[in-house]
């Protein structure tokens, strides 16, 4: 069973505009939310996070929201620009147990 | 420089013979991670550690084991690859495995034959 679920495989975006990535998860007793950025034959690397105490965390281009009632989180990025293309993933954590990572979301920002 | 250093980056191997992937990160870091990904399924959990000698399983422990003997290494051991291990692995820390994040190698890609 799937707790961490990123239902868009890609998404296309314009240069200059706003990035959208979704995602959702059905454990509610997950605590922290985070999100990395991956580009190909790199590891992941850490974005931006979100204690399940607030619903939103901005850092610079970067904004999360977190819907605690919908179990639901989204990852804004505006400006969007080329350098962001790359694959996004999701991941939660509960208590003590690591990081429970979504499938991930290819961003691809076009010109 | 601040960073968590897997070896080998690539390796290619039969199946059923003893191999060891080395993690080792330079940050004091209490927790670590392995992780495998693979195309469709995202990245999973195999083994993580709180601490030394406090290790437990993931998501897809079986075929690997672990050992944290101290705090900067965590190797990822496979006694008898099969196939179905084909992956690519990241070995991954955290100061507090909360909102710090983790650090991630650059990973190993396994190919077993």
């Amino acid at each position: 069973d799937q707790q961490v679920k990123q239902n868009s495989p890609s998404l296309s975006v314009q240069e200059g505009r706003i990035s959208i990535l979704n995602c959702d998860y059905t454990n509610s007793m997950f605590d922290y939310f985070l999100w990395y950025k991956k580009y190909p034959a790199e590891g992941p690397t850490f974005l931006i996070s979100i204690s399940s105490i607030k619903d939103k965390n901005e850092d610079g281009r970067f904004t999360v929201f977190l819907n605690k009632s919908a179990k639901h989180l989204s990852l804004h990025i505006v400006p969007s620009q080329p350098g962001d293309s790359a694959v996004y993933f999701c991941a939660a954590r509960g208590g003590a147990d690591g990081l429970t990572f979504g499938k991930g979301t290819h961003l691809i920002i076009q010109p | 420089e601040a960073q968590v250093t897997q070896n080998p980056r690539y390796l290619i191997t039969v199946t059923g013979k003893k191999l060891t992937v080395t993690c080792s990160q330079n940050m004091n870091h209490e927790y670590m991670s392995w992780y495998r990904q693979d195309p469709g399924l995202g990245l999973r959990q195999i083994y993580y550690s709180m601490n030394v000698e406090v290790t437990d399983k993931g998501d897809v422990p079986e075929g690997y084991k672990v050992s944290r003997k101290e705090k900067r290494n965590f190797p990822l051991i496979l006694e008898s690859p099969s196939p179905n291990q084909t992956s690519l692995y990241f070995c991954a820390s955290s100061l507090s495995g909360g909102l710090d994040g983790y650090t991630f190698g650059s990973g190993t890609r396994l190919t077993v034959v």
